[in-house]
This record gives structure tokens, sequence and C-alpha cells, in this order.
């Protein structure tokens, strides 16, 4: 059985700092996809970023990045730059060899602070 | 492109009524998702439809159902509602579902609650 974990159930960080937030998983799965969403107040899930398991590469979109360390099992995201507009709930979500099913760890909610 | 759209966007229903949520695609994309996201439980996986056809499903019962039309447009119903249903229903789209590499992009969810 799969299971991810984001450890920190909310933060605060301020304006112009980066935040680091964390997740763990537990597979034995080779082949998988790593995602981070973020939830605004409004409900809607937006994709920020993307790791496939046999990515050399760290992911990075714009302030994104990803830090991935496939052995420690571990897929944090940083967002560079915090903005107020940041403020919301992120969720860390894997997808594996099954169709259209992602499964998603508990959220970590941020909140940015001028 | 235009996003997933999801309607309606608020729904209030009572205990033992039915009700169905509707949901397009992005444009080209032929597998839809279906989430629920209560806060004891989180977001769990409903369904997923592909060309009309149900190709997994999540540990729901019964009462959870869903169809794909031909345009990829998808609906989910649920029936004899119990107050435990309230929840944000999220549905997703993506090119082909498959598993591991590809994004599901998010409509903006249908909130309903149960009286």
């Amino acid at each position: 059985a799969q299971k991810i974990t984001q450890t920190q159930p909310g933060m605060f960080v301020q304006e112009k700092e980066a935040v680091t937030l964390d997740c763990t998983y537990d597979t034995s799965d080779q082949s998988y996809g790593l995602f981070w969403y973020k939830q605004p107040s409004s409900g809607e899930m937006i994709f920020l970023i993307y790791q496939g398991s046999y990515d050399e590469q760290n992911a990075t979109e714009g302030r994104y990045s990803l830090n991935f360390q496939k052995a420690r099992k571990s897929a944090n995201l940083v967002i560079s730059a915090s903005q107020l507009g940041d403020s919301a709930m992120y969720f860390c979500a894997m997808s594996f060899d099954s169709w259209g099913k992602l499964q998603f760890g508990a959220g970590t909610q941020v909140v940015v602070t001028p | 492109k235009a996003g997933v759209t999801q309607t309606p966007r608020y729904l209030i229903k009572t205990r033992g009524q039915q009700v169905t949520l509707s949901c397009s695609p992005i444009s080209g994309h032929r597998s839809v998702s279906w989430y629920q996201q209560t806060p004891g439980q989180g977001l769990q996986f409903l369904f997923e439809y592909f060309s009309e056809t149900q190709r997994n499903k999540g540990n729901f019962p019964g009462r959870f159902s869903g169809r794909q039309f031909s345009n990829s447009r998808s609906e989910m119903n649920v029936s004899t509602l119990e107050l435990g249903d309230s929840a944000l229903y999220l549905c997703a789209s993506s090119a082909l579902g498959g598993g591991g590499q590809e994004t599901q992009y998010f409509g903006p969810g249908t909130r309903l609650l149960v009286l």
C-alpha cells in the first residue's frame, strides 16, 4: 500500500522569504509521478509542479522547485520569494500505474504574512 | 484553452434526495476523474472515466455512480444522500488518464451540503 505524509499541518512565512513544504512517501513501486497542487480558499486545485520517478534532475517551474530525493522517498516543494497570494493549502500527490487516480497527502496550510 | 468546468458550484440537498453533478473537461482531454474532499477524510478518489467507460473506481458505496458522454463530459450521481456526503466534489481531466506521468487539471469543484 502506498502512503503519502505531509508532516506540517500549517506554517507561517513572511513575504519574500523562501519556504519548504515536506512530503514523504512510502511505496515499493519503481514507476510513479509526484505532483504538488495548491488549493486556495476558493477550492480549486491548481497544478504547480511534476516530478517523474525516473527524472534525474529536480523539477522547477518559476518560483517552485521540487527537491526530489528518491532514496529517502521525499519530494519537498520549495517556494522562493513568497507572495501574499501564495497563502493556500498545498497538497503533495502521487500517481502510479492506476488509471486516472491520484493519491493525496493531508496537506499543509501556508499563510504568508506582510 | 478553457479549463475544467463544473456545475453547479453550490448545492444544498436534504437527506434521502439524489444529486447529479456535471464536469466538462479541457478540450481534447478524454479522461475524467472525480474526487471527494472532506475535512475528516481528505481527498479521496471516486472513479475515472475514459471513452465512456469506467476504468477505475475508489472505495465508495454503490450510491456513488457516474457516467461519461461521447463528448467526454462527465456526470456523477449520488443517490439517497447522507449527511456524510457533504463535501467538495472535484473533477479533474487529463489527456489519456495514464498513471504515473499525466498531469490532472482540476475544476473549481461543487460544494454539496446535505441537511
